[in-house]
């Protein structure tokens, strides 16, 4: 059974840094691109990181770039995402969502519960 | 960016009811996702590359469409189908969502 699940949310304060971790299992990590998505209160969802399977191809979106990192362990089954300068702005749920690839398209097939950014003073 | 805009934003229908959801992208893009989300859990999945049923997903749902023009469709509404569905486009960085529709049952 494939299971994400998302640990290292919290209250971060403006400007403060904060490192999430998505715990992979029931397929083999390293051959999945991975990505984190996520979705503000009330919000639609957002995708903010994507990374390959072994990490040659990374992209962002605009709203991160230079502040959040996306990087993977394969050995330890384990994605993650560095935060800094955080923003009120950036208070969401966070997901990983596994990339498929079947034909010739790409989708997420598998989010894991989320874990929870709060931006606040 | 690609720019997903969905229609309506907020919809009920009855039971029994045929239900289309359109997703409108503002370049072309090859194949447009779906998923359903209901309060307090996760996106799923729910169909891929424009009209593949994902795992577990009831015949009655099916999508359409192709270049800027997408839909989601119900054949026959039923209260377990109340949620908000999202479209999402995997051609092009950016990765974009749509706005989301919510559906309710009446």
């Amino acid at each position: 059974e494939v299971k994400l699940v998302e640990s290292g949310g919290g209250l971060v304060q403006p400007g403060g840094s904060r490192k999430l971790s998505c715990a992979a299992s029931g397929f083999t990590f390293s051959d999945y691109g991975m990505a984190w998505v996520r979705q503000a209160p009330g919000k639609g969802p957002e995708w903010v990181a994507f990374i390959s399977n072994l990490a040659y191809s990374i992209y962002y979106a605009d709203t991160v770039t230079g502040r959040f990192t996306i990087s993977r362990e394969n050995a330890k089954n384990t994605l993650y995402l560095e935060m800094s300068s955080l923003r009120s702005e950036d208070t969401a749920m966070y997901y990983c969502a596994r990339d498929f690839y079947y034909g010739s398209s790409y989708y997420f097939d598998y989010w894991g519960q989320g874990t929870t950014l709060t931006v606040s003073s | 960016q690609i720019v997903l805009t969905q229609s309506p934003a907020i919809m009920s229908a009855s039971p029994g009811e045929k239900v289309t959801i359109t997703c409108s992208a503002s370049s072309s893009v090859s194949y447009m996702h779906w998923f359903q989300q209901k309060p307090g859990t996760s996106p799923k999945l729910w169909i891929y590359s424009t009209s593949n049923l994902a795992s577990g997903v009831p015949a009655r749902f099916s999508g359409s469409g192709s270049g800027t023009s997408y839909s989601l469709t119900i054949s026959r509404m039923e209260a377990e189908d109340a949620a908000t569905y999202y479209c999402q486009q995997r051609s092009s960085y950016p990765l974009t969502f749509g706005s989301g529709t919510k559906l309710e049952i009446k």
